[in-house]
């Protein structure tokens, strides 16, 4: 079983729809939970960071994470054909002996047509 | 602010042969990252440099792979020889500290194909 579990999609929708992608995963320790956004043949963009459960809006952006069932989300309201990219969902752990290495998962295909 | 540099950003190599990538962090930047990203997966850490100091390698294949981080800037990232396996894109990626804290930047990458 791998550490992190991401539906690789592709995911396509139409402009202005209400995108939700979805990570799961299997290490308690993890603490830190970041959404980061590749577009083709770029580098991933760090685009919303989380410290344990709760929620975090960024503009059109949502990001959960719900520790107690291992599950993070990232929403996206009112997509945008500039939105078409990978999300890749990443996580690292806490304690004094993090080297903040992230494991990440392997990312979701989204299309967003106008 | 300069963003993370990498070359080359593409190469086109024979199996056995051997390959070199560059990488210059952002300028301050202590902490440089080496993440291996295969087609279809999600970028996995190859080696990760504190200063010039290796923090975390545990995951680099040794017999093939190597890098380096002189004087605590640019690093190098050679596999000597390469496999059908390497194909991937190398990501080359800094942040200011080590530690979550710190956001990583992640230079464009430089994919290579092995023949």
């Amino acid at each position: 079983q791998k550490e992190v579990e991401q539906d690789p999609g592709p995911l396509s929708v139409p402009e202005g729809a209400i995108v939700s992608l979805n990570c799961t995963y299997s290490n308690s320790a993890f603490q830190y939970f970041m959404w980061y956004r590749q577009y083709s043949r770029k580098g991933p963009e760090l685009l919303m960071y989380t410290y344990s459960s709760g929620n975090k809006e960024d503009g059109r952006f949502t990001a959960q994470v719900d520790k107690s069932s291992k599950y993070i989300s990232l929403f996206i309201r009112d997509s945008q054909p500039s939105d078409s990219a990978t999300y890749l969902c990443a996580m690292s752990e806490s304690g004094s002996g993090n080297t903040g290495k992230l494991i990440f998962g392997q990312g979701t295909t989204l299309q967003v047509k106008p | 602010e300069a963003g993370v540099a990498q070359s080359p950003r593409y190469k086109i190599i024979e199996k056995r042969q051997s390959v070199a990538f560059w990488c210059n962090p952002i300028s301050g930047h202590a902490t440089l990252y080496w993440y291996q990203q295969i087609l279809g997966q999600g970028p996995k850490l190859l080696i990760q440099f504190q200063n010039n100091g290796v923090v975390d390698d545990s995951q680099l294949p040794k017999d093939r792979f190597s890098a380096e981080r002189l004087k605590g800037v640019d690093s190098t990232l050679k596999i000597q020889p390469a496999k059908l396996e390497d194909s991937a894109v190398y990501l080359c990626a800094s942040s200011a500290r080590a530690g979550i804290t710190g956001e990583l930047f992640f230079g464009e990458g430089s994919r290579l194909t092995v023949l």
